[in-house]
């Protein structure tokens, strides 16, 4: 079982709705990663974290997407005008430093009607 | 640009066969390659990674891949296989470390792993 939890499992939102999703890391890890996989199982990088700042983004990232990962608190992925490309599933994984393994959520299936 | 190839979508097998899952990669430097799999309704999980060293390296599960770099492959072996192998095998390809931690995994589009009993 995955000791990465995200919340919640499912997400329906209208078009221009605001969507949220909820990630807590293993215990320990410092490296936390949010990656869009869509319907044709093809990964999309959003913007990995490392204890607490934000290490890389992508562009798409820096204008509707928006995301934290506060000490002491579940990291958060944020859409604020969802769109219907957005609907896909949202996979948050973490990892210690290095070349190491990511541990995967089962993620959140964003649907946008 | 770094990509992963990951040719077969599906690959169907009979149990007891000996399965490859074949992974091609583009990238211009030394690369960290990884095989996750993903079996219905559960996360993604890791089976083995290459960093350096022994080209061929042994995973959980039982899974071996060997790392080719004449031909840019890392490709994914089990003999023999059983049908709880049946699931989704994704290849993914990591750049070398930044000095300021993990750098992002590229994935392939997966294959699609069928052993029939």
């Amino acid at each position: 079982n995955s000791k990465v939890i995200q919340t919640p499992r499912y997400l329906v939102k209208g078009q221009g709705q605001k969507a949220k999703m909820r990630c807590i890391p293993e215990k320990g890890h410092p490296v936390v990663f949010w990656y869009q996989q869509n319907k044709n199982n093809e990964f999309k990088f959003l913007i990995n974290f490392q204890n607490q700042e934000v290490l890389q983004q992508i562009d798409m990232t820096e204008k509707r997407f928006s995301a934290e990962c506060p000490s002491n608190s579940p990291c958060s992925l944020e859409i604020q005008s969802s769109e219907a490309g957005d609907s896909a599933l949202y996979l948050c994984a973490s990892s210690g430093t290095g070349a190491e393994r990511l541990f995967f959520g089962h993620g959140t299936k964003l649907s946008v009607l | 640009a770094q990509s992963v190839d990951q040719p077969d979508a599906h690959v169907t097998l009979s149990e007891g066969a000996s399965l490859e899952l074949r992974c091609s990669y583009s990238y211009s430097a030394a690369p960290y390659l990884f095989w996750y799999v993903q079996y219905p309704g559960q996360s993604l999980q890791f089976l083995l990674k290459y960093i350096t060293g022994d080209t061929v390296v042994k995973g959980t599960k039982g899974f071996e891949a060997e790392f080719r770099k004449s031909n840019s492959s890392f490709n994914l072996k089990k003999s023999p296989a059983h049908w709880s192998d049946s699931a989704k095998y994704f290849c993914a390809l990591e750049g070398p470390l930044n000095t300021e931690g993990a750098d992002r995994l590229t994935f392939g589009k997966g294959t699609q792993l069928i052993i029939q009993p």
